[in-house]
């Protein structure tokens, strides 16, 4: 089973920032946090993943908590392209899953 | 910028038959999944595959199913007798190293939509 929780759903206006939240309050100290996104009927992207210290890319910033129970992805300039599943998936260093567990991730909506 | 590849992006089949679904790995990395998607479902683990070996596989890839890496750039997945609930899309996946950590983000591919009939 997934080790986070998002909400089902969003809206985020076209040009501001979309924040979306996920909790991991089980998340142990090797683990990481990585968020993907799949845009309708394409294959999942990556987008970022961290440790503990925020991190940015060009695609998105994460901040993680202090007490790493929960994180925020900040697509800064939300466009209509970014509307799409987000799903945030916590793995370990040590994990002996090569696997990425999916949960069902936040439906955000970008609107004009 | 390096890409996953997969073809055919559909494939129509009768039920009982046999598919084999491609895959292009981006050149330089060395570990290769595949994952499925019935429609509106969870994206699911399928299996993972590093040195010409499985290296984990999930109960949903039972004897029907293999994978093979015949050459030195695609990895395919074969369904030996497909089924009515075969039907979702995969998706092939690759990346540098596993885990968790650096450079082992996995890159996916767009997909091949199987439709069992």
């Amino acid at each position: 089973d997934a080790k986070t929780t998002q909400p089902p759903s969003m809206d985020c206006a076209e040009g501001r920032a979309a924040n979306l939240p996920c909790n991991h309050s089980t998340i142990s100290g090797n683990e990481y946090v990585y968020w993907y996104r799949q845009i309708h009927s394409q294959g999942p992207q990556y987008i970022i993943h961290g440790l503990k210290n925020n991190e940015t890319n060009e695609m998105a910033s994460l901040i993680i908590t202090e007490d790493r129970k929960s994180s925020t992805l900040i697509l800064p300039h939300a466009t209509l392209r970014d509307t799409a599943v987000y799903y945030c998936i916590v793995r370990g260093l040590m994990d002996s899953n090569y696997q990425l567990i999916w949960g069902a991730g936040t439906k955000l909506i970008i609107k004009p | 910028e390096p890409e996953v590849t997969q073809t055919p992006s559909h494939q129509v089949t009768q039920m009982g038959q046999e598919v084999i679904l491609r895959c292009v790995p981006i050149s330089n990395h060395l570990y290769f999944y595949w994952y499925r998607q019935i429609l509106g479902q969870k994206v699911e683990f399928l299996v993972s595959f590093y040195n010409n070996e499985i290296s984990e596989k999930s109960e949903i890839f039972d004897d029907q199913f293999s994978v093979e890496r015949p050459d030195g750039s695609n990895f395919t997945l074969k369904i030996r007798s497909t089924k009515l609930e075969d039907s979702a899309m995969y998706f092939c996946a690759s990346s540098y190293r596993p885990f968790a950590g650096l450079n082992n983000e996995q890159f996916f591919g767009p997909g091949t939509r199987l439709t069992v009939l």
